[in-house]
């Protein structure tokens, strides 16, 4: 069974632009988190969907924004990108939302914003 | 909110010996943690979960063991090899039956010399 895509890998912007990132969960998992990596906050959570609903957000500010659609698929977006948001974009699906259930990650979208 | 504290930040072992990360957590309703190790230029990768009502687990050299009582949990590696050099990542899940949100450590540089 293939495993979490995301894509692009990697993404140059430049600060003010906005940016689309793609995941597509393991086929038959209905549930996706996303998820920042920085090296000085660690992994931290963006926001989780199922069933093409927002369930759960974290505290980033309303640049971040996210959606699900009927296969599944997620995508998020960061609208005004800004230095800091530099960081690696990692989307983790799971079967649904409630506890328990296990979160398998992608590989990530690197970002960089210059 | 749930915090998650992870210790040492760095460990470095002979290959071989054993390798114990731990982790506290704050809310003492969370009820599932998971440990994920990331390679470099790739996802955390699920390795062992331990739920809240189990107080060990093991699965081949790896094993994790939950004190619900002092709110910490433990990955255990024995006989570690280099292939075991990676990032080390505890993770909570704070109480909620509809989310999937992780609360995550800040990481345990496991480094296994020859």
């Amino acid at each position: 069974k293939a495993g979490v895509t995301q894509t692009p890998r990697y993404l140059i912007k430049t600060r003010g632009q906005q940016v689309t990132l793609s995941c597509s969960p393991i086929s038959g998992h209905r549930s996706v988190s996303w998820y920042q990596q920085t090296p000085g906050q660690g992994l931290q959570f963006l926001f989780e969907y199922f069933s093409e609903t927002q369930r759960n957000k974290g505290n980033f500010p309303g640049r971040f924004s996210g959606r699900q659609f009927s296969n599944s698929r997620s995508e998020m977006n960061v609208s005004t990108l800004e230095l800091g948001d530099s960081a690696l974009y990692l989307c983790a699906s799971s079967l649904a939302p409630t506890g328990g259930n296990e979160q398998f990650f992608g590989p990530g979208t690197r970002l960089t914003v210059l | 909110g749930e915090n998650v504290e992870q210790h040492p930040s760095t460990l470095s072992v002979q290959e071989g010996d054993s390798a114990v990360i731990k982790c506290t957590y704050s809310d003492s309703a969370s009820n599932y943690f998971p440990w994920y190790k990331q390679e470099l230029g790739k996802g955390p990768q699920l390795i062992i979960d331990i739920r809240s009502n189990v107080g060990e687990k093991k699965d081949q050299r790896i094993a994790v063991t939950l004190n619900k009582t002092a709110k910490h949990f433990s990955l255990h590696i024995t006989e570690t090899q280099p292939e075991d050099s990676a990032v080390y990542f505890c993770a909570a899940r704070p109480p909620g039956s509809n989310t999937g949100k992780l609360i995550f450590g800040q990481g345990t540089t496991l480094q296994v010399k020859p």
